[in-house]
């Protein structure tokens, strides 16, 4: 079956503009995660989804950051007001149920310049 | 932050060689997972060893767990140049499903 797919699968935008990421999990997957990843070391986790609410959202750097999966499904995280700090490889990974293997999509290679 | 480390930072093999990466963390785990990653992009999800497990075989992997010291390790046997990548550990530690990742081991197989 079709794996974690994520896009777009490269951004490039401007320093203070608005982004969106968007992640579609394997189906029949309830539990949705997202994961930063800077040059050099291990994704960082963001945000954990089981359904529809976002069960832990202790990750997010800042307010700018926001995720929302609306229908239990494909989910999108929302960057506002984009800085040069955020510039990373966000990662999506979705698995059966929170705490079993998670499985992760190609990523989005984000740059703010 | 980070939980996990991974020893050693970089790794560089003949092929046919085995490799052999170490992973430390910190805190109680559920379980631990061991991926792979290419060219900084997706990982591909490897092997699971659960906390009440100690080795796990798969194909040419073969992972053990030690939660007494809080460490594990990764082998793989008879490597091939496709086998260049970099490798994680990851934990869930406190929640149970959020992933610790390490900085990862760099391993390179030369023909």
């Amino acid at each position: 079956g079709a794996g974690v797919s994520q896009t777009p699968s490269n951004k490039v935008t401007e320093k203070g503009k608005y982004v969106e990421l968007r992640c579609d999990p394997i189906s029949g997957h309830t539990a949705l995660y997202w994961y930063r990843q800077s040059l050099g070391q291990g994704p960082e986790f963001l945000i954990y989804f089981q359904g529809t609410g976002a069960a832990d959202d202790s990750g997010l750097p800042n307010d700018r950051f926001f995720a929302v999966r609306p229908e239990g499904s494909v989910s999108t995280l929302k960057i506002q007001r984009t800085e040069r700090g955020d510039s990373a490889v966000y990662l999506c990974a979705s698995s059966l149920w929170g705490g079993e293997t998670q499985y992760f999509g190609p990523g989005t290679r984000l740059l703010v310049l | 932050s980070q939980q996990g480390e991974e020893d050693p930072q970089a790794l560089s093999i003949q092929e046919g060689e085995n490799a052999t990466m170490n992973c430390s963390y910190k805190t109680s785990i559920n379980n631990l997972q061991w991926y792979r990653q290419n060219s900084g992009r997706g990982l591909v999800h490897l092997i699971l060893i659960r906390s009440n497990e100690r080795e796990k075989h798969s194909g040419r992997l073969r992972v053990t767990l030690d939660t007494s010291k809080k460490s594990s390790s990764l082998l793989i046997t008879a490597s091939r140049a496709a086998d260049t990548a970099s490798y994680f550990c990851a934990t869930d530690g406190d929640s149970g499903y959020a992933l610790n990742f390490g900085k990862g081991t760099s391993l390179l197989v030369t023909p």
